[in-house]
C-alpha cells in the first residue's frame, strides 16, 4: 500500500515561496497507475485542491492558484514537490499530498499533512 | 467554475441513519467521491465513483446519486463517525472540486 509523507518548513515569510516535498513509499512514483496531488485546508475551512501531476509530465492546477503553483517530480528520490510563490497569510494551511489511481478521480491515499504558517 | 453545495451540519442519534447531501449542476453525470475528515487526521476516502467503497471501509457507508444530488448514507451511526464529510468531483472546466464540507454530529 502506498504511503506518503510531507516535509518542509513550517513557517514561511510573506511574499516568499512555500516549498514542500512528498516522499512516496510502497509504490513507484513513475508508475502510469497514479496521479500525484496536493490539497490544503486552511484553519477552520474546507479542503481546497491545489494541483496534480501525472507521470507523463502533465500538470493540472487550481485556476485560482495557477499563476503561483508548480508541482514537479524527482523520480530518483521517489518524491514530488509543491512550490507556491508570493505567499500571504491566506496561504496558511495544513498541506496534504495525495494519490489518485489513473482512471478514477478520487484521492485514495493521503499523507498525514503538514502545517505551514505564513508570518513575518 | 463548478460548485458543490453541502449542508453545513447534520445531527443524528447513535444507531440511526445519517444522510449527507452534495448538490451540483447535473452532478448525476459525474463521479462523486466522499471523504471523512477528523480533526488532526488526514482525510479518508469512504466512497468513490458514487457508490463504491475502498477496502476497509465498513458497509455502513454507502453512496447514491440522482440528477442533481449525491448522497452519502451512514447507517447505524456510531460515535466514531463524528467528523467532517466532503464530497468531491472532477469537472472538465474546474478540474478537481471539493464541496464545502458537512459536520456530522452524533448526539
Amino acid at each position: 500500500q502506498l504511503q506518503l509523507h510531507e516535509s518542509g518548513p513550517g513557517l514561511v515569510k510573506p511574499s516568499e515561496t512555500l516549498s514542500l516535498t512528498c516522499t512516496v513509499s510502497g509504490g513507484s512514483i513513475s508508475s502510469s497507475s497514479y496521479y500525484w496531488g496536493w490539497i490544503r485546508q486552511p484553519p477552520g475551512k474546507g479542503l481546497e485542491w491545489i494541483g496534480n501531476f501525472f507521470y507523463t509530465g502533465s500538470t493540472f492546477y487550481n485556476p485560482s492558484l495557477k499563476s503561483r503553483v508548480t508541482i514537479s517530480v524527482d523520480t530518483s528520490k521517489s518524491q514530488f514537490s509543491l512550490k507556491l510563490s508570493s505567499v500571504t497569510a491566506a496561504d496558511t494551511a495544513v498541506y496534504y499530498c495525495a494519490t489518485l489511481y489513473s482512471g478514477t478521480y478520487a484521492f485514495f491515499y493521503w499523507g498525514q499533512g503538514t502545517l505551514v504558517t505564513v508570518s513575518s | 467554475s463548478y460548485v458543490l453545495t453541502q449542508p453545513p451540519s447534520v445531527s443524528v442519534a447513535p444507531g440511526q441513519t445519517a444522510r449527507i447531501t452534495c448538490g451540483g449542476n447535473n452532478i448525476g453525470s459525474k463521479s462523486v467521491h466522499w471523504y471523512q475528515k477528523k480533526p488532526g487526521q488526514a482525510p479518508v476516502l469512504v466512497v468513490y465513483d458514487d457508490s463504491d467503497r475502498p477496502s476497509g471501509i465498513p458497509e455502513r457507508f454507502s453512496g447514491s446519486i440522482s440528477e442533481n444530488t449525491a448522497t452519502l448514507t451512514i447507517s447505524r451511526v456510531e460515535a466514531g463517525d463524528e467528523a467532517d464529510y466532503y464530497c468531491q468531483v472532477w469537472d472538465s472546466n474546474s478540474d478537481w472540486v471539493f464541496g464545502g464540507g458537512t459536520k456530522l454530529t452524533v448526539l
